[in-house]
Order: structure tokens, then sequence, then C-alpha cells
């Protein structure tokens, strides 16, 4: 199963961007790239997701490298609600397994 | 609109109590997921359905639990009996599609104690 690799903590000052890195080397050409973020005390939250061209939506935007084997998540002004954990997900050609990995934490510095 | 409801929030058990968890997807969504978080393992998918029938569950860790699904509206997770080492964060989530671009809904989850 390819699998995805992020750092384990990143911090961040308030109202300034955050580029979150993930890299999956072995992506094979049918997986999305999928990210999530889990607030404390709270379920998993879509953030979004792209398969080849960078995607933009109100939450983030999301930079896939040309070969596909890293990708960026992109929140363009970061608040203290944005501190959660972030997961970069592969979805395999089994459609419904998502492979979670240990995340980034994120933490907002005020 | 209503997400995915779970219920109880909360459950403190002693062991060997048989423990059920509940879910509510969302209306018109086909597929369904239990999961369960510890800080150990992280999010474990438990078990999957569609159209309300189990398609996977080699999640499951043993006999001790099961799932069901009676309707499109509704999903128990039971575990009996329970032990210690089931404690976690046991989310439900429930998506339109299967298919690779189907976005997750998770509900806040129900947390188990067994003492």
């Amino acid at each position: 199963d390819a699998k995805t690799t992020q750092p384990n903590s990143m911090e961040s000052n308030e109202e300034e961007p955050v580029h979150l890195p993930c890299n999956h080397s072995t992506i094979s050409g049918t997986d999305y790239i999928h990210w999530y973020r889990q607030l404390p005390s709270q379920g998993p939250e879509y953030v979004i997701h792209g398969l080849t061209s960078n995607v933009n939506n109100r939450m983030a935007s999301l930079a896939i490298a040309e070969d596909r084997k890293s990708s960026t998540l992109i929140l363009h002004r970061a608040t203290l609600r944005d501190a959660a954990v972030y997961y970069c997900i592969l979805r395999q050609d089994s459609n419904y397994q998502l492979i979670w990995g240990a995340g980034t934490k994120l933490i907002i510095k005020p | 609109d209503a997400g995915v409801i779970q219920s109880p929030r909360h459950e403190v058990t002693e062991m060997g109590q048989e423990v059920t968890l509940r879910c509510k997807p969302i209306s018109g969504h086909n597929s369904l997921f239990w999961y369960r978080q510890t800080m150990m393992r992280g999010l474990e998918l438990l078990i999957y359905f569609n159209n309300n029938v189990p398609i996977d569950d080699s999640g499951m860790p043993e006999d001790r639990f099961s799932a069901k699904m009676p309707n499109a509206s509704f999903s128990t997770l039971k575990i009996q009996p329970s032990e210690p080492r089931d404690s976690a964060v046991y989310f439900c989530a429930s998506s339109l599609t299967s298919g690779r671009a189907g976005e997750l809904f998770f509900g806040e989850g129900s947390r188990l104690t067994v003492l």
C-alpha cells in the first residue's frame, strides 16, 4: 500500500500562511491525495483532495508536485482555530480504504 | 443539515460488560464506516458497510466485536464482553460514495473507557 510521510509537528504564527508538506513517493497513477484534519476532541474533518492539478476551496489549497510524489496543503491565513492534526492520505484503488498515518500536529502561536 | 450522530459521547463501564455504540449516518449516504482511535495505533478501520451490507470487517479485532446496520439510517457497534484494552474513541463516518473521491463525514466519536 502506498504510504505518506509527514512531519510530526509544525508551528506557525497566527494570520500567516502555513505550508504542510507530505511525501508519497510510491503513489500510483490512480491514487487521489486527500487531506483531513482533526481538531481536539472531534472527529476528523475533510479538508481537500486532488489527483494531479492544484486545487482550491474555501478552507485551503492543495499543491501537487508534477511527478505526484509530494504535495503541500496551504492554509493561506492561519487562525487559532486551525490548530489541529492534519492527515495526508492516499485513497487506494480499493476505493473505500483510507490509510491514516500519524499526521502533522499544527500549532498556531498567537 | 445534521451530520453523523453518535451516541453515547462517553461511556465508562467495567470489564466484562456489554457495550453498544450507535450511529446515525447522514441521510442519503450509502457508505458507513466504523473506526477506532488510540494513541498507540492511531485511526483504524474496523468495518465498512455499503448499502447496509458489511463489505469488509477484516479490521474487527476479534469475535467480541460485532456490527450491524439494519437499515440505512442506523448502525451499531457492540463489544461483548468488554476489556480494558478496548478503551478508545470510536468514530462512525458516512459517505455518499465509496469511490476514491468520496468525502467521509465523521461523527464526534464515542469515548469508551473500560475499567
